[in-house]
């Protein structure tokens, strides 16, 4: 089966700017997590769905990250605007119904500058 | 809340040598444990896991044993070859919360020279 896939694998842009990740699960899972290690700390929870809905967004940092799921397929994880501190790497999992493993994605590596 | 703490990295060890990775935890509940791996280029693996004490988890040559007394779960390996040159993450799960949410710690770098 085809693993968990992001897009794009590497991102840099500038303070202010807007940018979209992209997580596509392993198909038939329902849930989908987002995750993001910041340089040198741990990887941090950011939120979980069931299908289409948010399940638990606790870990969102602020109102400039915005999470979507449509459909209960794929979702983005939108950073509008984005800041200096939102660099690192965003990892998306997904795992079937109940408590399964989580499958890991490589990640997007993101750089504001 | 959950916490993890894992040794610092890097580590650097030659082919062959024994290989342990310090974990422990605090949690409120009975958690599940892990040890994920992250290849260089890669997404994070599952490499092991045990769900309640005294569990040992094993794959790939790897151990770590569930100790509830000591809130630890090392991770060991006898004999390092360079393929296992990664960065390893501990992390624990408290499926009570309803979810599979993972708390993770910071990571240790391993390098394993020829």
């Amino acid at each position: 089966e085809a693993g968990v896939t992001q897009f794009p694998s590497h991102s840099v842009i500038e303070k202010g700017q807007t940018v979209t990740l992209r997580c596509d699960p392993i198909s038939g899972h329902d849930n989908l997590y987002w995750y993001r290690r910041v340089m040198g700390k741990e990887i941090k929870f950011l939120l979980h769905f069931v299908k289409e809905s948010k399940q638990d967004e606790s870990g969102m940092p602020n109102n400039r990250f915005l999470a979507e799921r449509t459909g209960g397929t794929y979702s983005t994880l939108k950073v509008q605007p984005a800041e200096l501190e939102d660099s690192g790497v965003y990892f998306c999992a997904s795992s079937q119904e109940g408590p399964s493993p989580l499958h890991f994605g490589n990640g997007t590596r993101l750089t504001v500058t | 809340g959950n916490s993890v703490t894992q040794m610092e990295g890097p580590v650097t060890l030659s082919e062959e040598a024994f290989l342990t990775i310090n974990c422990t935890y605090t949690a409120t509940g009975y958690p599940s444990l892990f040890w994920y791996v992250q290849y260089p280029g890669e997404g994070l693996q599952l490499l092991l896991k045990a769900t309640k004490a005294d569990d040992k988890g094993s794959n790939k040559g790897f151990e770590a044993t569930y100790r509830k007394e000591t809130t630890s779960f090392h991770l060991e390996k006898g004999s390092v070859q360079v393929s296992d040159s990664a960065v390893y993450f501990c992390a624990l799960s408290d499926s009570g919360a309803g979810s599979y949410q993972l708390t993770f710690g910071k990571g240790t770098k391993l390098s394993v020279i020829p």
